[in-house]
């Protein structure tokens, strides 16, 4: 069955720090995978994609996530960390319909 | 931000009321869908419509129903409300207008979410 794992439901860095928040797929077909990030009491919102043009997906913010099939890993990477990071942060499949398979959400704390 | 608006924006109902969450974009996308989003699942598709009046089932579609009479508009309805709806549902869009071999349904946006409480 397809789907999009994210691995760690809390993760705490402090400001400054290099932020990883972790998701992996399982599919026999790479999917397009997609990043959201959620504030407190909003809707969700497009961090970045990837649609198999390039490997390594430049988002907003400063984040970034690197694709990769053999790992069938598609990780979100910050190299600092800034206090307004502090969200809920979403990894989705598109695995060839119309439809997005959600990830089970990364609550990420900035310790100050 | 896509211009999608939901209505109400928050809700407190009573075990077997029926209640309509609406869902309004403003952009002619052809896609739209229902999710609810509940601590440790994620989001999760309740239905999706792809054109008016074409809808299908998502994974937790049971105790709900949909309508979509015009472009505009996707109706999500609980019949009779139950304590296990209680959720914050969010709707979102995709596909673009035009011709059809440019519409792309890759990319789903999000309205701001309804907070719904069944007592």
């Amino acid at each position: 069955a397809q789907s999009v794992t994210q691995l760690g439901s809390h993760v705490s860095v402090s400001e400054g720090a290099l932020v990883l928040l972790r998701c992996n797929y399982s599919s026999s077909v790479p999917p397009y995978l997609f990043w959201y990030v959620q504030y407190p009491n909003q809707g969700l919102q497009l961090l970045l994609k990837y649609t198999s043009a390039a490997t390594l997906v430049k988002g907003i913010n400063g984040f970034e996530a690197e694709f990769k099939k053999s790992e069938t890993s598609f990780h979100l990477t910050k190299p600092s960390a800034h206090m307004s990071d502090a969200a809920e942060y979403f990894c989705a499949g598109n695995f060839g319909n119309e439809k997005l398979t959600f990830g089970t959400g990364t609550r990420l704390t900035i310790i100050p | 931000d896509a211009g999608i608006t939901q209505s109400p924006r928050h809700k407190v109902t009573e075990t077997g009321t029926p209640v309509t969450l609406r869902c309004h974009q403003t952009e002619n996308h052809r896609y739209m869908y229902w999710y609810r989003q509940d601590p440790g699942h994620g989001l999760r598709l309740i239905h999706y419509s792809y054109g008016v009046k074409d809808t299908d089932k998502g994974e937790v579609s049971d105790g709900y129903s949909v309508s979509r009479s015009k472009t505009e508009d996707f109706l999500l309805t609980l019949e009779s409300a139950t304590s296990s709806q209680t959720s914050v549902y969010f709707c979102a869009i995709s596909g673009t207008t035009g011709l059809a071999e440019l519409e792309s349904t890759d990319t789903q946006y999000f309205g701001p979410g309804t907070r719904l409480t069944v007592l």
